[in-house]
């Protein structure tokens, strides 16, 4: 049980790159979610999914799209970078979060955007 | 949508003295509040949640408290040590299944 799966750990792009955050997780969980660490701000929430062909955008959608073809994945595009997006992304996943179940981060993705 | 509060932003505490971090929330429809410890490079993980039919709830060194008419919920850290030295994350369930964070609060446990 691996739990929750991100790729790559680090990641240095050029602006106007586009790239994949990979999440997966094996944990059967409906829910999944990507947020952004930044210093001073906390977790913001970029994009969730609550099963397999359904998304949503969260707070700071702009600049990202997402898709979820599998229960398992939930990558996270970035179709042309700027360097606002220089951040740490963290994938997350629970059961569902309604009923307060535990939500699962991975281990994060630093990403550079230069 | 919910914004979370979190107090203060960074707390220095000597090693056995208790830590307290304070969080409040704007959605008086929330009912499920989580603390998520966050170590240097790694993802946050959750050490306790609350929901609101409770007012407390505590597992070994660690409580917390819920004031559901304030909307405020703290952490309580008893006999600090070195290994709580982190960065500490409340956060309140809101709407459709979103979870909003509090900016963290940055503990540091001296020796």
């Amino acid at each position: 049980n691996a739990g929750v799966t991100q790729t790559p750990k680090f990641q240095v792009l050029k602006t106007g790159q586009s790239m994949t955050l990979q999440c997966a997780q094996d944990m059967n969980h409906e829910y999944m979610s990507w947020y952004r660490q930044d210093p001073g701000m906390g977790l913001r929430l970029i994009h969730y999914s609550v099963g397999a062909g359904i998304t949503d955008q969260g707070e700071v959608p702009n600049g990202y799209n997402v898709s979820r073809s599998t229960t398992e994945d939930f990558p996270l595009r970035l179709l042309s970078a700027a360097p606002s997006q220089t951040s740490v992304y963290f994938c997350a996943s629970s059961l569902t979060p309604r009923s307060g179940n535990t939500i699962y981060f991975g281990e994060g993705s630093w990403l550079t955007v230069v | 949508g919910e914004n979370v509060e979190q107090h203060p932003s960074t707390l220095s505490v000597q090693e056995g003295d208790s830590a307290v971090i304070k969080c409040t929330y704007s959605d008086s429809a929330s009912n499920y509040f989580p603390w998520y410890k966050q170590e240097l490079g790694k993802g946050p993980q959750l050490i306790i949640d609350i929901r609101s039919n409770v007012g407390e709830k505590k597992d070994q060194r660690i409580a917390v408290t819920l004031n559901k008419t304030a909307k405020h919920f703290s952490l309580h850290i008893t006999e600090t040590q070195p290994e709580d030295s982190a960065v500490y994350f409340c956060a309140a369930l809101y709407g459709n299944n979103r979870l909003a964070f509090g900016k963290g609060n940055q503990v540091v446990v001296i020796p």
